[in-house]
Formats: structure tokens, sequence, C-alpha cells
């Protein structure tokens, strides 16, 4: 059962627009929102990440907004640039059960990015 | 320079040998992590490890085993009895068992003939 479900999995911006990614959750026990970028052949690397007490959270050019009533959140790239095309994966994690509990963090299955120029 | 080291970048082993990854940190992390990719599939986690000789299954640790004799390390082992082993391995890892940020490695790609 796929608990964070992704959309697309592809998509195509010309630069300067704005690419927006979609995940829905379908556990409310998550509290812990991030995006991850990956470029071909190397390892994902944390962009932001966003808890349910807000809404909204921005970085630079980079914004997650959040609706907790329909588990939904999204990932928008304002101003998309070529050096932005990868992959992005989002990803939901929740604290775990008392004597064991750690952060795993459950992912989407990714969208592949690509701002022509 | 600190961060999370894998070795090798690329690995191919004959079907049916046991192969391991290496996954090397000197963030001073308590908690390591293995993912493995595969394309459309995301990332979907094999094992993880809280603290210095303890470490759980994750979602698809069948074939599979580690160890965590190290704070610095955390070996991946891909057994002979894993059915479809060609993919791309993550190693992360985290401050300690109740924080978020995952910090990811390179990466090893490992394709089995």
């Amino acid at each position: 059962q796929q608990q964070v479900k992704q959309s697309p999995q592809s998509l195509i911006v010309q630069k300067g627009g704005i690419s927006i990614i979609n995940c829905a959750y379908e556990n409310t026990a998550f509290d812990y929102f991030p995006w991850y970028q990956q470029f071909p052949g190397k390892g994902p690397a944390l962009l932001i990440a966003i808890r349910p007490d807000v809404s909204e959270k921005k970085e630079g050019r980079f914004t997650i907004s959040f609706n907790k009533s329909a588990k939904q959140f999204s990932l928008h790239i304002m101003d998309s640039q070529p050096g932005d095309s990868a992959t992005y994966f989002c990803a939901a994690s929740m604290e775990g059960n008392s004597g064991g509990s750690n952060y795993k963090l459950t992912f989407g299955k990714g969208t592949l990015l690509t701002v022509n120029p | 320079d600190g961060g999370i080291t894998q070795s090798p970048k690329y690995l191919f082993r004959k079907e049916g040998q046991n192969v391991t990854l290496s996954c090397e940190q000197n963030l001073n992390h308590d908690a390591m992590y293995w993912y493995r990719q595969d394309p459309g599939q995301g990332l979907r986690l094999i094992y993880y490890s809280q603290i210095v000789n303890d470490f759980q299954k994750g979602d698809i640790a069948e074939g599979y085993s580690v160890s965590r004799e190290k704070k610095e390390s955390f070996p991946l082992t891909v057994t002979s009895a894993q059915k479809n082993p060609t993919a791309f391995y993550l190693c992360a890892s985290s401050r300690d068992r109740r924080t978020d940020t995952q910090y990811f490695g390179p990466g090893t790609r490992l394709t089995v003939l």
C-alpha cells in the first residue's frame, strides 16, 4: 500500500515558469514532510521541509504548500531554471512506536522535472 | 570534509555471489539507513540502525543483511537470496533516531550479470 502518492511522474516547464509537484498522504500520524532533489547518478539532497503546524514555507524560489484537511502538500518552484532539472521526491515521516521510535521516511515515487531553456 | 561516503560507485557481480556495499559517515550521526532505488519506484527502506550494535528490518529486507559494529560504518550485504539485486543503493544518516533530517550518500549502482 503506497502511503505517499506523488504526481505527476514527469513535468516539462519552460524557463521562467512555475513548476508544481503534488503529493497526497493517507496516514494522519505523519508529522514531517520533506522534499528531496536528486540529480542523475547522485544521492538525494534535502531541499525544503514542513511540519503540519504551518500551511506554507518558502525558501528562495521553493515553496511548500500544506493542506492538512485534504492530506496534501505540494512543491512550487518559481522562476524555474534549467539547473532545476532533476528528480524531486516528496516524503513523510512520523514518530514511531515507543521503545523503538525513529523517523522512518516514506517516499513518493518521484517526479522528473525538465526545464527547457 | 564531513559527509557520507559510499564505495564503490559502480559494482558488477555475477549472479549467485554475495556482495558488500560500504557506507561510512563522519558526521557523528547515531542513525543510519539503507535504501534501494529502482526507476519509477522511489526509495524503499531496506534496513536501518538507530545505534551501534542495533538494527531493524525496513520494508524490503529479504535477501539483505547489515551490521553496525562501529558508529561510522553501516555495510550492506546483498546476498544470493535477493531475487532482483540490480539497483541503485543509497545510504543515509541522521543525527539521532528522533531527528527528521536524513543526509544521503552518493550511492552505489550494483549490476548483477
